[in-house]
């Protein structure tokens, strides 16, 4: 069965630093993997997903993440934090089944915070 | 374009009580799937509907059921509610799931219930 871990429940950075969000997946086929945001009481928007065009991917407000097969991870990164930025990201890897179709494994989830 | 809708927003029930959420899919998208967020927690998969079937389900009670309709909006029922059914109640829609498994899940804002 696929698997996220999150590592790093909380991350504090201060406005204009690089931000780091830790993700590792486990999982027996070729992996699909997504970052979500969720803001303060609202659903979850697609920052970015990896489906095997390209180990770098680029995403939504200026948001990165590279995928490393050998390391089995899908971490997420910007250089330059904002004080928008402040919300929870939640890394998740694609649960597909030719019959059964496709869900979602999510994390715990990681809450990022931007200090001024 | 309307993205995943959800209604109603925030919902108060009491223990026994039955409730029902709604959700209709983004323009184009035929599958919709249901995602319980406890607080602190990642999504959890509920289970997911295409051709107005059950097509897949996650590790919930039969007290959680569903259903789909023909313009592909779903339901989420929950009867005889328990307190640890308090949670965001999140829908999300895609398109092509069971011949692309590189789908993308689009949430709506959720549905925030709280057993009393």
């Amino acid at each position: 069965a696929q698997s996220v871990t999150q590592l790093g429940s909380h991350v504090s950075v201060s406005e204009g630093a690089l931000v780091l969000l830790r993700c590792n997946y486990s999982s027996s086929v070729p992996p699909y993997l997504f970052w979500y945001v969720q803001y303060p009481n609202q659903g979850l928007q697609l920052l970015l997903k990896y489906t095997s065009a390209a180990t770098l991917v680029k995403g939504i407000n200026g948001f990165e993440a590279e995928f490393k097969k050998s390391e089995t991870s899908f971490h997420l990164t910007k250089p330059s934090a904002h004080m928008s930025d402040a919300a929870e990201y939640f890394c998740a890897v694609s649960d597909w089944d030719r019959e059964y179709g496709n869900k979602l494994v999510f994390g715990a989830g990681t809450i990022l915070r931007v200090k001024s | 374009d309307a993205g995943v809708t959800q209604s109603p927003t925030h919902l108060i029930k009491t223990r026994g009580q039955q409730v029902t959420l709604r959700c209709s899919p983004k323009s184009g998208h035929d599958t919709v799937s249901w995602y319980q967020q406890a607080l602190g927690q990642g999504p959890q998969f509920i289970f997911q509907y295409y051709e107005e079937e059950e097509r897949q389900r996650g590790n919930f009670p039969d007290r959680f059921s569903g259903h789909q309709f023909p313009n592909y909006s779903s339901e989420l029922n929950v009867n005889a509610l328990l307190l640890g059914d308090s949670a965001l109640y999140l829908c999300a829609s895609s398109f092509g799931v069971y011949w692309q498994n590189t789908d993308t899940q689009y949430f709506g804002p959720g549905t925030r219930l709280t057993v009393l």
